[in-house]
């Protein structure tokens, strides 16, 4: 089934040890996503690329950073965790119609919970 | 400052009864919406969305209204079951944008 994986499920680091989390799809979408939610919180939008393009939201720590290097695979980097980063990593994709104009919904992964100690 | 909105942190609804989710938008540029279904160690799955120029789109057990004026939308499920239990994220895009803002979530209990 296509689907979109992420891994780890949890991930424990500690305060200032830099951490990475994974996601892959298989649906061959070219828009991918990264999301931030704490407890009963919305998730925020991190940063999306569309195709290799990288597109930052304007209020999303230098702290975060990410890779795409193809397709299937896009990364998030933690530099230097702080335990206000302990939170669910959602990552998702979507696929553009070409500039049409047209939307198509995301599909998500299950989530990365990452702890800080 | 939250752009969506769902001023319901929770719903409580017996089965086979209608529940009603409701979401707010602040942002005039928004003209497409989504509702999204997560179940506990799930990502967030698509559930219905809806086109401004639209007012209501309807999928099964699951209606959603538009009100443009009041920028104001709502979800309908009619009949509730168990298995609807989750919680429920609206959220909102403006045309052009491939990113969507997300409400803070309403979660939905089903009570057998």
């Amino acid at each position: 089934d296509a689907m979109v994986i992420q891994n780890p499920r949890y991930q424990v680091t500690q305060f200032g040890k830099p951490v990475t989390l994974s996601c892959s799809q298989t649906l061959n979408h070219n828009v991918m996503y990264w999301y931030q939610q704490k407890s009963s919180q919305a998730p925020k939008l991190l940063f999306h690329y569309y195709d290799k393009d990288f597109n930052n939201e304007a209020d999303t720590p230098d702290n975060f950073q990410s890779r795409r290097p193809n397709t299937s695979f896009c990364f998030l980097d933690i530099r230097s965790p702080g335990l206000g980063d302990a939170a669910m990593y959602l990552c998702a994709t979507s696929r553009d119609l070409g500039g049409t104009g047209d939307y198509n919904e995301q599909f998500f992964g299950p989530g990365t919970r990452l702890t800080v100690l | 400052d939250q752009q969506v909105k769902q001023n319901s942190p929770s719903l409580s609804v017996q089965e086979g009864r209608i529940s009603i989710l409701n979401c707010d938008y602040t942002n005039s540029m928004f003209d497409y919406f989504l509702w999204y279904k997560k179940y506990p160690a799930e990502g967030p799955t698509f559930l219905i969305s809806i086109s401004s120029i639209k007012d209501k789109n309807e999928d099964g057990r699951f209606t959603v209204f538009l009100n443009k004026s009041a920028k104001h939308l709502s979800l309908h499920i009619v009949p509730s079951q168990p298995g609807d239990s989750a919680v429920y994220f609206c959220a909102a895009s403006a045309k052009g944008r491939q990113n969507f803002v997300f409400g803070p979530g309403t979660r939905l209990s089903v009570l057998p």
